[in-house]
This record gives C-alpha cells, structure tokens and sequence, in this order.
C-alpha cells in the first residue's frame, strides 16, 4: 500500500539553526499539505499546495519558514533560524485533490530545538 | 472561524468494552464535513470515519459509529468491543465543504485499553 514518506523522523537542532523536512506524498497526489503538530495539541496547517503552486500559506511564519514543492511532487518544508517554539511533530499529507478526498498522512518528522 | 472541541484529555476502556469520545464544534456553515482520526504511537495518522453533514444517516465502519448531531453540533465516537490496537490519540476535524479551505483539528482525546 503506498504511504507518504517523509525524512528525517528525529531532528534535534540548536536555535538559531537551519533544519529542512522533507516529503514525498503518494504517487499521483496532486494536493500536499503541511502541518505542525505541537505537544497535546492537534495538527494545525502551515501550507498546502496543489501541484507546484502554494494555495495556502496564511499560516506559515513567513519570516522564518519556507516551502517548496518543485516539479508538484516531493516537497520540503524549511526552518531558519529555528527558535525554541519551534520544537513540535511536522507532518505532511497528501490527497488526489482538494476538496473531499481523503488526506493521507506521513509518519511525521519530530523536531527538537535546544 | 470554525473551531473543534474535545473535552475529554483523556479515556481509558476495558478490552471489549464499549467507550464513546466527544467533540463538539462550532460553525454557520450549513455544509461541511467531520472527520474522526486515530494517531497509534510513532505512527501515521489515519482516518476512521468521517460524515457528510448532509446525510441524516450515522456513518459507521466496523466497530466504529458516529453519533451526529448537527443541530447540537456535536459528533462523538463510539467504539465497540475495544481492542488492545485502538489504543492512540484520536482527534475530531472539521472541514468546509465550500471552497479549498483545511482540516481544523481538536486538542485530541488519548485512549488507552485496559487488557
């Protein structure tokens, strides 16, 4: 069955740092989604693309954060310079398109920030 | 905005017994769409049941029901004949049914099993 990969799984990185995520969604998924879940919290979205282009990124820290998803397959979500209040699980999910199609979710890249 | 309310941290449940999750959520959208999600320890989130608002009929999948209210707005969970393996976290999320609009997740409710 095809899953969503995504790498590292563990990031422990000292602040002030730079960290990239990446993502590589199911095959043929045209809409990747970001999210950063914090501790005892659910997931909230950073960003969504469908294919290459960004349709939603009202909530990614624009500052600090970036994402790209060249070619409208694999992505990579980057932070720099990482803060403590960075520390959270990044996921990343996939979907045949927008709308009511059901997300499949990576395992997740846990970030720590010392 | 929307918002998703899971008012119970925790649960806990006997092997094959029956234990009901909450979540209420708050919305003036007549169509949207609810979702339940199972996050097992260091692994994917997986989705177990979702529900078009418009259906009157309770979606179930297995030993996992709905119980909506969309008057109420209110959308538990109800698994039955427990298992060790439905131990996990389990978040309520909404999403409009308009537009390309995103998941809104509750805090999540972590469920254990008591063998």
């Amino acid at each position: 069955e095809a899953e969503v990969a995504q790498s590292p799984r563990y990031k422990i990185t000292e602040k002030s740092q730079a960290v990239a995520f990446w993502c590589d969604p199911i095959s043929g998924h045209a809409t990747l989604y970001w999210y950063r879940q914090i501790l005892g919290q659910g997931p909230e979205l950073l960003v969504q693309f469908q294919d290459e282009s960004v349709v939603d990124d009202s909530q990614l820290p624009k500052d600090r954060f970036s994402a790209e998803r060249l070619k409208g397959v694999d992505s990579t979500l980057k932070i720099q310079p990482a803060e403590l209040g960075d520390s959270a699980m990044y996921l990343c999910a996939s979907s045949l398109s927008w709308g009511q199609y059901e997300q499949y979710f990576g395992p997740g890249t846990r970030l720590t920030v010392t | 905005a929307q918002t998703v309310t899971q008012s119970q941290p925790e649960m806990s449940v006997q092997e094959a017994e029956t234990v009901t999750l909450s979540c209420t959520y708050d919305t003036s959208e007549s169509d949207y769409y609810l979702f339940w999600y199972k996050q097992p320890p260091s692994r994917q989130m997986i989705l177990v049941i979702r529900q078009e608002a418009y259906k009157q009929q309770n979606a179930t999948e297995n030993r996992f029901s709905v119980n909506f209210q969309k008057a109420a707005k209110s959308f538990s969970l109800k698994i039955s004949d427990s298992q060790l393996g439905d131990a996990a976290m389990y978040f309520c999320a909404y999403r409009s049914e308009s537009g390309n609009t995103p998941l809104v997740f509750g805090k999540g409710t972590r469920l254990s099993v008591i063998a």
